[in-house]
Formats: C-alpha cells, structure tokens, sequence
C-alpha cells in the first residue's frame, strides 16, 4: 500500500542535543511539507520541498534544519538552536493524485506523526 | 501573507444534531479551501475541499459553503455521529502548482451519544 511513514512514533530529547524526525513517502509524490502541532495553534509550517535537492522556509523555521536528496525522503533535524521543541510533528506530501481518483495538487497527505519530547 | 481564523475551538453537539465550522481568510488570492479530520493519535485526512468557483459542495453528511465577498466559508455535518468526533481544521491555499497550505487553528468537536 501507498502511503506516507514517520519514525519514531515518540521521541525523548536532552536539552541541547539535535535530534532528526525521518518521514518517507512511497506514493510519487513531488512535494513534501514539515509542520508542527501545538495546543491551541494548529498547524504551522517549518518547511516545504517542491522538489528534489530544493526546499524552502516555512513560517516558523528557525531552530530546524531539513534536505531532500532522495524524492521519497524528507527528513526534518530538530537542532538545539530550537527553544522549545517540545511538539507533535507531521510530516505530509503532495503529487496531484487526489483521494477520489482525480487530480489535486493541493491534497495533502499526512504521516502518523511523531511526538517529540525535551527532557 | 495568508491568515486562517477559525470558530468555535471547541463545539460539543448531541448526537444527530448538526455542527458547524466557520473559517475567515484574508488573501483574496486564495482559491482552494480543503477540510481536514484528525483523529487522536493521527494525522489529518482531507474530508472535503472546494475552490472558489463554486459557492457550495456537499458530500453526504458533510457540506461546505464558501463567500468568496465576506472571505469566509464553513463545514456543516448533519445528523453527528459518536465517529464524527475529532479534530477539524481548515485551510487555505492558491491552487497551481506545490503551494503553502495555511490552516486555521482547529476545531475539538464531541458528539455526545
């Protein structure tokens, strides 16, 4: 089946360590998009990669770092420049293929996320 | 650039009666505007979209308007079902190409049996 993973599930952090989310996607899809969860706040986008070895900034990216070598692989790295990354993130990706058979370029598909805690 | 609002952030409903979602959008340029569910421990899936060439979209349950004049649109599920409980967000974007997705801030809803 076609679909969109993230790993881990949970993950613990030490304050002052990077830490790297992995999301990968086997569904062709050209774009690919980082955001982050909070209570209360929706959700904001880090950043986004139209295409391969191309990315640009979200809204909220500083304290975050991400590549894109490989179409199927988004990782996202939570530096320790990142004041408070304590936050559910989701990973998504886009490529025109809509859930109803027809083209949309603008559906977004999303991971199962991946929570990640400062201790 | 796009802001989303949304209301209420959190709506509690009884089972079989309707809800209702209202989201606001201050870019006249966007013209697409999906709804996502998220249930707990998931990420969101798009339930229903509409662009703004059309003034109102229904699948089913769910149903969405959008007034392109006033920037707003809304979500309205009929006759709530215990399942239909999550979270809603709405968004907006400008169709064409990979585009930014901008969300609102969600919308808890509980369906009380």
């Amino acid at each position: 089946d076609g679909g969109i993973t993230q790993s881990p599930k949970y993950l613990f952090r030490k304050e002052g360590q990077n830490v790297t989310l992995s999301c990968e996607q086997n569904l062709n899809h050209d774009a690919m998009y980082w955001y982050r969860q909070d209570p209360g706040q929706g959700l904001r986008l880090i950043y986004y990669s139209q295409i391969v070895n191309d990315f640009q900034k979200g809204d909220i990216a500083e304290g975050y770092s991400v590549s894109r070598e490989k179409k199927e692989s988004f990782p996202l790295t939570v530096t320790s420049a990142q004041k408070n990354p304590t936050a559910f993130y989701l990973c998504a990706s886009t490529g025109g293929d809509g859930q109803r058979g027809r083209p949309n370029y603008n559906e977004q598909f999303f991971g199962p996320g991946t929570r990640l805690t400062v201790l | 650039g796009e802001n989303v609002e949304q209301h209420p952030s959190t709506l509690s409903v009884q089972e079989g009666d309707s809800a209702v979602i209202k989201c606001t959008y201050s870019d006249s340029a966007s013209n697409y505007f999906p709804w996502y569910k998220q249930e707990l421990g998931k990420g969101p899936q798009l339930i229903i979209d509409i662009r703004s060439n059309v003034g109102e979209k229904k699948d089913q349950r769910i149903a969405v308007t959008l007034n392109k004049t006033a920037k707003h649109f809304s979500l309205h599920i009929t006759e709530t079902q215990p399942e239909d409980s999550a979270v809603y967000f709405c968004a907006a974007s400008f169709s064409g190409g990979y585009q930014k997705v901008t969300f609102g801030i969600g919308t808890k809803l509980q369906v009380i049996p």
